[in-house]
C-alpha cells in the first residue's frame, strides 16, 4: 500500500528565505507526482506535476524535483513571500488514485 | 475555462437527510474520482469511475454512493448522512487513459459538509 510523508509539518520562515519541502513515497510505481498549493479551507491548485520519467520541473520560483528509485520529491521555493502561506500537499498517482501527503503548512512573515 | 464545478460550496444537513453533492467537468475526461479530506488524515479517496458507467470503491466508500450516466457528471450520494461524515469533499478529473504519466488530476474548489 503507497504510503506518502512530508516534512516538515509545518514551517515558518521570514519573507525572502529560500526552502525545500520535502514528500516520501513507499511505492516506486507511480505515473507521476504532483505538487499542489492549498489555502485555508480552500481547494487545490495545481503547481507542479513531475511525470516518472521525468527528474525535475520549474516553475516561475518553484522548482520540483523526483527521485523515483529512492522515493523521493522536494518542492524549492526561492526567494519566499507572504503570499507563499499555505499547505502544500504533495501527491503520487498509482493505479486508479492519488494517494496524499497530510502536507508542509507554510507561513512566510513579512 | 476548463474546470471542474461541484456544488453547493457549503451545506449544513441534519442526521439521516439524504443529500447529494454535484460534480461536473468540461474536460472530456474519462476519470472522476471523490476525496474527503480531514484533519490529521489527509484526503482519502471515496469512490471512483474509470468512464460511464463503471464505478469502483476508494478506500472509504462506507455510507456514500455515486453514478456515473454521463461522462461529464459524478454526484455523490449520502443516502442517511451521519456526524463522522462531516467533511471537506473534492472531485476530481483526469483523462487518464491518454498518457498516464503525462495527465495530471484536476480538483474541484470543494464542498464543506456539516451533518449535525
Amino acid at each position: 500500500k503507497q504510503e506518502v510523508t512530508q516534512i516538515p509539518a509545518a514551517l515558518s520562515v521570514p519573507e525572502g528565505e529560500n526552502l525545500v519541502l520535502n514528500c516520501s513515497f513507499t511505492d516506486s510505481a507511480i505515473y507521476n507526482l504532483q505538487w499542489f498549493r492549498q489555502d485555508p479551507g480552500k481547494g487545490l491548485t495545481s503547481l507542479l506535476l513531475i511525470q516518472s520519467s521525468q527528474r525535475e520541473q520549474t516553475s516561475g520560483r518553484l522548482n520540483a524535483s523526483l527521485d523515483k528509485s529512492s522515493g523521493r520529491s522536494t518542492l524549492y521555493i526561492a526567494a519566499s513571500q507572504p503570499g507563499d502561506s499555505a499547505t502544500y500537499l504533495c501527491a503520487v498517482a498509482g493505479f486508479q488514485k492519488l494517494v496524499f501527503g497530510t502536507g508542509t503548512r507554510l507561513l512566510v512573515s513579512p | 475555462e476548463a474546470q471542474v464545478t461541484q456544488n453547493p460550496r457549503y451545506l449544513i444537513t441534519v442526521t439521516g437527510k439524504k443529500l447529494t453533492v454535484t460534480c461536473s467537468q468540461n474536460m472530456n475526461h474519462e476519470y472522476m474520482s471523490w476525496y474527503r479530506q480531514d484533519p490529521g488524515l489527509g484526503l482519502r479517496q471515496i469512490y471512483y469511475s474509470m468512464n460511464v458507467e463503471v464505478t469502483d470503491k476508494g478506500d472509504v466508500p462506507e455510507g456514500y454512493k455515486v453514478s456515473r450516466k454521463e461522462k461529464r457528471n459524478f454526484p455523490l450520494i449520502l443516502e442517511s448522512p451521519s456526524p463522522n461524515q462531516t467533511s471537506l469533499y473534492f472531485c476530481a478529473s483526469s483523462p487518464y487513459y491518454l498518457d498516464r504519466e503525462r495527465n495530471g488530476y484536476t480538483f474541484g474548489s470543494g464542498t464543506r459538509l456539516t451533518v449535525v
